[in-house]
């Protein structure tokens, strides 16, 4: 069965805090993505990366940075963690098809 | 830029037929996709379609006219179950970089 792992499904931080949000798959995917979800807005794209130490900003990547050390490793990183950052994060991984696999989502509360 | 377009929330009883529109404006625009998510759960992929034409996956079913910038979902014979949010994503022809709508709810009543 495909398989993305995010690390933790809900963290709660204090603000100036670095986050560190894991995701794995093992479905060997060149492709993996961070998405963060806020309701009314559906999902948008902060970082994708299309292989190992590539990365590419996605629409939203303000406030964050990602690694991709290992094919199905990717990271995000929140360096100095802010209110408006408290959301749902979804990470997803793909073969480029137009079908995405979605991890379970890690929801990340800053107060 | 993108931007997608598609209604808030749909109501509709079991049985029924339901029709969830998407209109977009993609520059470079390779495909249109659709995810169902579960209050709680992950996004599934549901359909994707790159030509015109209607896709069809058992009651689902995925409409796209490129000359019209324009989708739809079709939910055929509505269960309970079905009940949950619905998305539209654009893919650009330069890779796999999903732009999403934000979401259709639709609420299925017995």
């Amino acid at each position: 069965d495909v398989k993305v792992t995010q690390s933790s499904r809900y963290l709660v931080k204090r603000t100036g805090e670095k986050v560190f949000l894991e995701c794995v798959q093992d479905m060997d995917h060149e492709n993996m993505f961070w998405y963060r979800q806020d309701p009314g807005l559906g999902l948008r794209l902060i970082y994708f990366s299309y292989d190992v130490k590539m990365k590419e900003k996605g629409d939203i990547p303000e406030g964050y940075s990602v690694s991709r050390e290992k094919k199905e490793r990717f990271s995000l990183i929140l360096e100095s963690a802010s209110t408006n950052q408290t959301s749902m994060y979804l990470c997803a991984s793909s073969l480029g098809t137009g079908e995405l696999f979605f991890g379970e989502g890690s929801r990340l509360t800053v107060l | 830029g993108q931007s997608l377009e598609q209604p808030s929330e749909v109501t509709a009883v079991e049985g029924a037929i339901v029709q969830i529109n998407c209109t977009y404006q993609t520059s470079g625009f390779y495909g249109l996709s659709w995810y169902q998510q579960h209050d709680g759960g992950a996004p599934t992929f549901l359909s994707y379609n790159a030509l015109d034409g209607l896709e069809e996956t058992g009651r689902f079913s995925s409409f796209l006219s490129r000359s019209d910038s324009y989708g739809y979902l079709l939910l055929q014979e509505l269960q309970m179950k079905d009940s949950a949010s619905y998305f539209c994503a654009s893919s650009k022809a330069a890779g796999n970089k999903l732009t999403f709508g934000g979401g259709t709810r639709v609420l299925v009543k017995p």
